[in-house]
């Protein structure tokens, strides 16, 4: 079943600005992870955040996790036009490792 | 870096076909796989666990007859959608899951598979 659930559903800025998206989901993680995907393909695995982090950096990106609040947030950083894509959160599941997707945030950035 | 090879990426066939979709591991064994479908603008919902060498688990909803899993061996897995029909037209998307030394175990997803069912 899904459990994250992502906002803003979607967000067009322009090229330079920051991008943030938030993620929250309902019950107790191991970890958290953010993908990306462009149109029609796969995903990208961005950024895992365990649950004992707080914060994390990743070139561009910067991931908060708040166990306590059960969210997360995905900073881009000085975004780009490739930068234009969905993003979904994930988080494990309890059994095998399988992970339960948000719904996605979809990023537009303009040059 | 591990990868994960779907095929085919995309597929269109008329009602009533079976359509199988491959997912192989290519420098990687990988005892389980993961099945997600999605629609459109929409996320990704796991449909069923693949483990070599034993049933596949499918999520509530999911009609195991409709949508065959064979995990035969440690580095193919394989859904065939069964007299497919326009309402199963959608991306699938297979993950395999890998080990990695001094971190939890990593997930690579595959490129996806368009199915549309004219």
């Amino acid at each position: 079943s899904q459990q994250g659930e992502e906002d803003p559903q979607a967000l067009s800025i322009q090229e330079g600005e920051n991008a943030t998206m938030n993620c929250s989901y309902k019950t107790s993680i191991n970890n958290l992870q953010w993908y990306r995907q462009n149109s029609g393909r796969g995903l990208v695995h961005l950024i895992l955040i365990r649950s004992n982090e707080r914060e994390k950096h990743s070139g561009r990106l910067r991931v908060t996790l708040d166990t306590s609040k059960k969210s997360s947030s995905l900073l881009i950083t000085a975004s780009r036009a490739a930068d234009t894509a969905s993003y979904f959160c994930a988080t494990d599941a309890n059994s095998g490792y399988a992970l339960n997707f948000g719904k996605g945030t979809s990023l537009l950035v303009t040059p | 870096g591990a990868v994960v090879s779907q095929h085919p990426s995309r597929v269109i066939c008329k009602s009533g076909t079976s359509v199988k979709i491959e997912c192989r591991s290519l420098d990687f064994q990988a005892t389980t796989m993961f099945w997600y479908r999605q629609f459109p603008k929409q996320s990704l919902m796991l449909m069923a666990t693949s483990n070599e060498g034993s049933k596949a688990t499918y999520e509530q909803g999911v009609e195991k007859d409709k949508f065959l899993i064979n995990h035969a061996s440690l580095t193919l897995s394989t859904l065939t959608v069964t007299s497919a029909h326009p309402e199963d037209s959608s991306f699938y998307i297979c993950s395999a899951k890998r080990f990695v030394a001094g971190t939890n175990e990593k997930l690579f997803f595959g490129s996806g598979t368009q199915l549309s069912v004219l």
